[in-house]
């Protein structure tokens, strides 16, 4: 079965940089989010997205910045870069009526140097 | 805002032995979901298993079953029959009905001992 696929797996930056992460959710799903996990941390919620629209936003900073396209794929922009934005992020979807059966991908690990 | 609170950072098994991981979370909310996540050392986010809060009835799934008290706020995950591939760190997470974030809790490891 298909799953969420995020790229790229990995992703080195240099401070002050900017790096752009994608997701393509799962077919037919509708909603996509983004979660950040430092190291050793749970996941944080970072923003939601239902048919293009930003449905949900949490502790995204406002050097991050995130859409939803026409064929439901979704990209996190992050901008100048800092140590502290090395983590991995996931991406999540689901079908909007179905919320609640959320599917992760495999997670983009971005470290910062 | 929902808290979720697993107060034990570590927890190890004997192989083929039972383990409980605890949960408690704060909502005001009567509608609501509860999850286990798995994430073994590849990190990738691994449903485990869900609970609708208006169903009294616990969720089961093969070896793993959860023990929810709505009133007392709880749900704690049973690891029957452990084996080595549940070796991982478990997240607990809420979700509001109408919302569409998860809330973790702050994880605990899961050693099992052959």
């Amino acid at each position: 079965a298909a799953g969420v696929i995020q790229s790229p797996r990995h992703l080195i930056k240099e401070k002050r940089e900017t790096a752009t992460l994608k997701c393509y959710p799962i077919p037919r799903h509708d909603t996509v989010y983004w979660y950040q996990q430092g190291p050793g941390q749970d996941p944080q919620f970072l923003i939601s997205f239902y048919e293009k629209m930003q449905s949900d936003k949490g502790s995204i900073p406002d050097r991050f910045s995130a859409q939803q396209f026409s064929d439901y794929h979704s990209e996190l922009n992050m901008s100048s870069l800092e140590l502290g934005d090395s983590a991995l992020y996931f991406c999540a979807s689901s079908r909007e009526g179905e919320n609640e059966k959320l599917f992760f991908g495999s997670g983009t690990q971005l470290s910062v140097l | 805002a929902q808290t979720v609170t697993q107060s034990q950072p570590e927890m190890s098994v004997q192989e083929a032995e039972t383990v409980t991981l605890s949960c408690t979370y704060d909502t005001s909310e009567s509608d609501y979901y509860l999850f286990w996540y798995k994430q073994p050392p590849s990190r990738q986010m691994i449903l485990v298993i869900r609970q609708e809060a208006y169903k009294q009835q616990n969720a089961t799934e093969n070896r793993f079953s959860v023990n929810f008290q709505k009133a007392a706020k709880s749900f704690s995950l049973k690891i029957s029959d452990s084996q080595l591939g549940d070796a991982a760190m478990y997240f607990c997470a809420y979700r509001g009905f109408n919302d569409y974030k998860l809330s973790f809790g702050a994880g605990t490891t899961v050693t099992v001992r052959a």
